[in-house]
């Protein structure tokens, strides 16, 4: 496509539940990226792929969150065991150089 | 590790120039970003600017001093679609590496 995809773009789960947010990046870019983005803040960062390959993780806030991008485009970040804190706006950007662009983000919400 | 500050809210009036300011430190310089996020939007890219000096771009111009850790994102001929968050970002390191933003500052404008 022309532009990074999300989906879903909203999601309302219960407290518990486990929730999987998807990020389809702009074709051929090799990097591609997870952040968390609290109303009035700027994007933070989780977590990046290059390639298939994680990089690093550092910004995933606990063992409940993973991520993993297989076949080096579609990534898929998990959250195991939602819980009302995880309730965020979180996007997926990709680059293939320094440059990012960003998808339209998924809306969690968590009773 | 870094840091970056720039002011949370300015109004400015149609038709007239404004100027965002974004401080900056860094453990290792690797350029810096501008993006404009619109309400309910993804941010999408500006600028990013590598070397000290003014780059211009239609109506809008980023300026970079290295020796300051200091950045403006200059946007002239102000329109209502103007009003929208500013986002100052830099990336950890060179090469395809996460940004680290600030906070965003939110334009209004208002005729």
């Amino acid at each position: 496509g022309a532009g990074v995809s999300q989906s879903p773009r909203y999601k309302v789960t219960k407290r518990g539940q486990d929730v999987a947010l998807r990020c389809d990046p702009i074709s051929g870019h090799v990097s591609l990226y997870w952040y968390r983005q609290a109303l009035g803040q700027g994007p933070e960062f989780l977590t990046y792929f290059n390639y298939e390959a994680q990089q690093d993780k550092s910004g995933l806030p606990n063992d409940r969150f993973s991520a993993e991008r297989p076949e080096g485009s579609i990534s898929t970040l998990t959250i195991q065991r939602t819980e009302q804190r995880d309730s965020a706006m979180y996007r997926c950007a990709s680059s293939k150089d320094q440059t990012q662009y960003f998808g339209p983000g998924t809306r969690l919400l968590v009773l | 590790g870094q840091n970056i500050d720039q002011p949370t809210e300015m109004t400015a009036t149609e038709g007239a120039i404004v100027q965002i300011n974004c401080t900056y430190q860094t453990s290792g310089f690797n350029g810096l970003f501008w993006y404009q996020q619109h309400a309910g939007e993804a941010p999408t890219f500006l600028s990013y600017n590598v070397l000290d000096g003014l780059e211009e771009k239609g109506r809008f111009s980023s300026f970079l001093s290295r020796s300051k850790g200091y950045s403006y994102l200059l946007l002239k001929e102000l329109q209502m679609k103007d009003s929208a968050s500013y986002l100052c970002a830099a990336p950890w390191n060179s090469g395809n590496t996460p940004l680290v933003f600030g906070k965003g500052t939110r334009l209004s404008v208002i005729a």
